[in-house]
């Protein structure tokens, strides 16, 4: 039972436009989300999060959005650039020291 | 440099012959967990650590156990490896359980079990 869902595996985007990662979940407790980028060989690094009392969260080129009535979330990047190539991640919590993960979107930015 | 190390970073071994993995922070963050990352089906969260002496199961405990003496280790045991473990594994550290705050993960193991 996948609580955290990623419907899109891969996503290719041209240099300069903008990228959108989508992201569904079915636990309303959650309140906390997070969003976190992985290079091939390395390990996850953070990006950004946003708590459940907001819609919106902007941190330079990465903005995310959260609708909780449709319990969905996005990021969008942008403009995109090829070093965002990675896969994405999103990440909700609900309770202290639990975080669940989605299964993830590779983002390829094409120059 | 403010780092996660996991050792060894490649492991190839067969069923059932005990194993550890070790993890170690050096930002004296409260916060551990570990996690395996599968195709398809994204990183999943085995144990946790918000403090020493202080584990928790995450979502896929079965087969593993954790041990947290220290604040800066937190190994990872697999008593008796199955080939269903094979998997990436990546530990996590934070300054505090509130997942709101940054994890820093670690390079990641691949483990193989024959």
């Amino acid at each position: 039972d996948q609580q955290v869902k990623q419907n899109s595996p891969s996503l290719s985007v041209q240099e300069g436009r903008i990228s959108i990662l989508n992201c569904d979940y079915t636990n309303s407790m959650f309140d906390y989300f997070l969003w976190y980028k992985k290079y091939p060989a390395e390990g996850p690094t953070f990006l950004i999060s946003i708590s459940s009392i907001k819609d919106k969260n902007e941190d330079g080129r990465f903005t995310v959005f959260l609708n909780k009535s449709a319990k969905h979330l996005s990021l969008h990047i942008v403009p995109s650039q090829p070093g965002d190539s990675a896969v994405y991640f999103c990440a909700a919590s609900g309770e202290a020291g639990k975080l669940i993960f989605g299964q993830g979107t590779e983002l390829s930015v094409k120059p | 440099e403010a780092q996660v190390t996991q050792n060894p970073r490649y492991l190839i071994t067969v069923t059932g012959k005990k194993l550890t993995v070790t993890c170690s922070q050096n930002m004296n963050h409260e916060y551990m967990s570990w996690y395996r990352q599968d195709p398809g089906l994204g990183l999943r969260q085995i144990y946790y650590s918000m403090n020493v002496e202080v584990t928790d199961k995450g979502d896929v405990p079965e087969g593993y156990k954790v041990s947290r003496k220290e604040k800066r280790n937190f190994p990872l045991i697999l008593e008796s490896p199955s080939p269903n473990q094979t998997s990436l594994y990546f530990c996590a550290s934070s300054f505090s359980e509130r997942v709101y705050t940054e994890q820093f993960f670690g390079p990641g193991t691949r483990l193989t079990v024959l």
